[in-house]
């Protein structure tokens, strides 16, 4: 079965900080991907990053990065120079190639503080 | 190129009434994917759907839920006789035929039953 794991119900970060935001996941396939979603409290679901598991190099947005362990079914995501706008829910979600379907995460409420 | 449309944004009904909920997927995209997401949850695979096809129902409670996607128009999903338990918000996501790539959600229909 496939699996998310985000450990951290909640977290808070000064303005202009960096945080991050940890993500564990298990699958047995090969053929994986990861998304970090925000959901801000108008509930769209925006997509952050996305991260092919078959790539070594970890994925940057601008100020988002994520450190993609692989051996460690490890995924986390960095915010840096943290916004009052970075305030939101963020799901980590595991998508399979062959079913297509997101598996997601508990979330993770992130507070930025001005 | 519009987003993925959901309507209605939310919908009220009484216990043992019919909800439908619809889905325009954004142009060019053959895939639809159905989430719920119980308050204070991460979101939960419902159903993924291709024009006239459900590939994966997985998700779906046994009874009282269905869905569909046909050749022309949006895709639908009906929940009948429903219960309070059903209160929850229920996003819709497309994407093109490709593995692996991003999902685009709509910004959901909040379904309360009183």
């Amino acid at each position: 079965a496939q699996t998310v794991t985000q450990s951290q119900p909640e977290m808070s970060v000064q303005e202009a900080e960096t945080v991050t935001l940890s993500c564990t996941y298990d699958t047995s396939e090969n053929n994986y991907y990861l998304f970090w979603y925000k959901q801000p409290p108008s509930r769209q679901m925006i997509l952050v990053i996305r991260q092919e598991a078959y790539k070594q190099q970890n994925a940057t947005e601008n100020r988002f990065s994520v450190n993609f362990q692989k051996a460690a079914k490890s995924f986390s995501l960095k915010i840096s120079d943290s916004q009052l706008g970075d305030t939101a829910m963020y799901f980590c979600a595991l998508g399979s190639s062959n079913t297509g379907k997101l598996i997601f995460g508990q979330g993770t409420t992130l507070q930025v503080k001005p | 190129n519009a987003g993925v449309m959901q309507n209605p944004r939310h919908l009220v009904r009484r216990r043992g009434q019919e909800a439908r909920l619809r889905c325009s997927p954004m142009k060019g995209h053959s895939h639809v994917y159905w989430y719920r997401q119980l308050p204070e949850e991460g979101l939960k695979f419902m159903v993924y759907l291709q024009k006239e096809n459900i590939i994966d129902e997985s998700g779906m409670p046994k009874e009282r839920f269905s869905a569909e996607f046909p050749k022309e128009g949006p895709s639908i999903l009906r929940i009948q006789q429903v219960v309070r338990g059903d209160s929850a918000a229920y996003f819709c996501a497309s994407s093109p035929p490709l593995a692996g790539v991003e999902q685009f959600f709509g910004p959901g229909t909040r379904l309360t039953v009183l």
